[in-house]
């Protein structure tokens, strides 16, 4: 079926080095993308989002790379911090008239050490 | 603004009983979700709404119910609690135009229900 994965569960980087999580959707239809971070015991945040007529965004410090080709979604964290340990879900908007709704990947847990 | 508050923040129940949770927004976005999520996993999707007085279901709507009377309120009920519904429940809310890519979801911080 459809769906939207990772493919690393588990992230580990050493602070002040860059991360890159990958996310693989299966919907070519799905014209817009988001990258959550979700802290231990707290809501999913919002951390950026791309639209498919696009490949590449910024934002401060992180950056989200859109491969339609290939399905592939990637984000990057720059001068990774302790604070950016969570796990990071994409997730994949499937357009269509009165039905909205954002498919979620599994999860990767971002983990930062000293 | 306080954004989406969800109400409790957590919650044991006994199988069979049910309950409401609770979630507002007040940022007047039209469409609101349920999702629930497991451990280690992603969210998926319960139910959700386009507007007040519309709903419709998600991927996993069973033993579930809601109702949208007001743009501000989308509470969720579980009627006949079972183990297979221990998880954390997550609200969330967007402002989305039909036929358009819909805005970010925000979400709230969540319910962490046990049943037993």
């Amino acid at each position: 079926g459809e769906s939207v994965g990772l493919h690393l569960p588990t992230l580990s980087v050493q602070e002040g080095d860059n991360s890159i999580i990958n996310c693989a959707y299966s919907n070519s239809a799905s014209d817009y993308f988001i990258w959550y971070k979700q802290e231990s015991g707290k809501g999913p945040q919002f951390i950026i989002d791309i639209r498919s007529n696009m490949d590449k965004r910024q934002g401060q410090r992180v950056t989200v790379l859109l491969n339609k080709t290939v399905k592939h979604l990637s984000l990057q964290i720059a001068a990774t911090q302790p604070g950016d340990s969570a796990v990071y879900f994409c997730a994949e908007n499937r357009v269509g008239y009165n039905t909205d709704k954002l498919i979620f990947g599994t999860g990767t847990r971002l983990q930062v050490f000293p | 603004n306080a954004g989406v508050t969800q109400t409790p923040k957590f919650r044991i129940l006994k199988i069979g009983q049910s309950m409401t949770l609770q979630c507002a927004q007040d940022m007047n976005h039209n469409y609101m979700y349920w999702y629930r999520q497991d451990p280690g996993m992603g969210l998926k999707l319960i139910y959700y709404s386009v507007g007040a007085g519309i709903t419709d279901k998600g991927e996993v709507p069973n033993g579930y119910n809601v109702s949208r009377s007001t743009t501000e309120d989308f509470p969720l009920r579980l009627e006949l609690a079972a183990p297979s519904q221990t998880s954390v429940y997550f609200c969330a809310s967007s402002y989305s135009v039909s036929g358009l890519a819909s805005y970010e979801q925000y979400f709230g911080p969540g319910t962490r229900l046990t049943v037993t």
